[in-house]
């Protein structure tokens, strides 16, 4: 079984600080993804990654950065945490066309800035 | 600028009835329409998914339908069962691009009521 997982699953953190939000895969798949879930906004694409060391920006990417050293791993860094980045974070990863295109989603951390 | 617009935002349905989700899309270019289910606590998981060669999929309860010229797409549950309680999400894509990604609707919460 495809296996994501997330560093943490509750995380409070204060305005101002730098946070850094760890997924890990274990499928070998080349594709990866950052998204934030909000009540009523549904899922909206931060981040991705089709490669080690490439990234683009999705649909929201102001704030955050992100990093992909290694190819089974993707991390999401808020910078300067604000109290507006208070959501659900779901990493995702998938094997694009090889793998019909389904993305595996983690447990998702639910972060809260303070 | 919404790509996928989904309906209703939530949804009770009692035992055995047909529950039924309704996404429309803009983007002529989108060619691979994904239905995720999540339940609390949990990441997204596909469901079922469609290319618009076809006009239905059916796997199980589950039925995707297809008007390509309405550029719509729903999700019938047959015979709803209190454990199809979740959130829903239709998506959508333009696989056929390197860098394709997917466009979340902002998901249905349904409840089925024993």
């Amino acid at each position: 079984d495809v296996k994501v997982t997330q560093s943490s699953r509750y995380l409070v953190k204060r305005t101002g600080e730098k946070v850094f939000l760890e997924c890990v895969q274990d499928m070998d798949h080349e594709n990866m993804f950052w998204y934030r879930q909000d009540p009523g906004l549904g899922l909206r694409l931060i981040y991705f990654s089709y490669d080690v060391k490439m990234k683009e920006k999705g649909d929201i990417p102001e704030g955050y950065s992100v990093s992909r050293e290694k190819k089974e791993r993707f991390s999401l860094i808020l910078e300067s945490a604000s109290t507006n980045q208070t959501s659900m974070y779901l990493c995702a990863s998938d094997r694009g066309l090889a793998g019909g295109y389904e993305q595996y989603f983690g447990p998702g951390t639910r972060l809260t800035v303070t | 600028q919404q790509q996928v617009k989904q309906s209703p935002q939530s949804l009770i349905v009692q035992k055995g009835g047909i529950s039924i989700i309704n996404c429309a899309y803009e983007n002529t270019a989108f060619d691979y329409f994904p239905w995720y289910q999540q339940f609390p606590g949990k990441g997204p998981a596909l469901l079922i998914a469609i290319r618009p060669d076809v006009s239905e999929k059916k796997e199980g309860r589950f039925t995707i339908s297809f008007n390509k010229s309405a550029k719509q797409f729903s999700l019938h549950i047959m015979d709803s069962q209190p454990g199809d309680s979740a959130t829903y999400f239709c998506a959508a894509s333009n696989s056929g691009g390197s860098n394709y990604k997917l466009t979340f609707g902002k998901g249905t919460l349904l409840t089925v009521n024993p």
